[in-house]
């Protein structure tokens, strides 16, 4: 079946360090790649996301690219601000999964000032 | 903002009562989920519904029952409640924007069984 695969946490960065939290995932298809942030007490929210192979997502300084030799999906971020703290997940879209989103463990990022 | 919205957002229940768990959105998606959430698991998903009346199993299905009567509201009921299954629930939709499969969630109930 298919699986996302984290790098453990929790992460502690000091503002304006660069960010790096690998993703590796299995899948059966060709999946669509996210990440998702999920903000202390709220719900999980998209982040970025990538449909096919070398396609790079992008939001809020955040990239990710979609490395289908390495199955690899790993976030990135130049420059992280104490806001960016939070916890991040990877996920997939399996086309024949009727919609059903796998999900890595997450990842807690803390950002100290 | 899908127009999700969990309740209760908190709960304390006694081992072997039985919990419903309720999911409202506004805006007639067709595919709902629910997930639960643990430290070191992520997210998994418990049981998913693709219309009225026609729910099926997720990964992690012991113990809970679903139902979704009307586009708007799919149930989690949990029979007997138990102490592994303090969690956090998360309800969620799918649409698709662009052929590209979105999730959107809802905030959270935390349930906690004593």
């Amino acid at each position: 079946g298919d699986s996302v695969t984290q790098m453990e946490g929790p992460v502690t960065l000091s503002e304006e360090a660069f960010l790096t939290i690998n993703c590796t995932y299995t899948a059966t298809g060709y999946p669509s790649l996210f990440w998702y942030v999920q903000y202390p007490g709220e719900g999980l929210q998209l982040l970025l996301k990538a449909t096919k192979a070398d396609d790079k997502g992008s939001n809020k300084g955040f990239e990710a690219t979609y490395r289908k030799e390495t199955t690899s999906f790993h976030l990135e971020k130049g420059s992280v601000q104490v806001s960016d703290s939070a916890v991040y997940f990877c996920a997939l879209v399996d086309p024949g999964s009727a919609r059903q989103l796998t999900f890595g463990s997450g990842t807690q990022l803390t950002v100290l000032p | 903002d899908a127009g999700i919205t969990q309740s209760p957002r908190h709960k304390v229940t006694e081992t072997g009562t039985p919990v419903t768990l309720r999911c409202h959105q506004t805006e007639n998606h067709r595919y709902m989920y629910w997930y639960r959430q643990d430290p070191g698991h992520g997210l998994r998903l418990i049981h998913y519904s693709y219309g009225v009346k026609d729910t099926d199993k997720g990964e992690v299905s012991d113990g809970y029952s679903v139902s979704r009567s009307k586009t708007e509201d799919f149930l989690l009921t949990l029979e007997s409640a138990t102490s592994s299954q303090t969690s956090v629930y998360f309800c969620a939709i799918s649409e698709k924007q662009q052929g590209v499969t979105e999730a959107f969630f809802g905030q959270g109930t935390r349930l906690t069984v004593v």
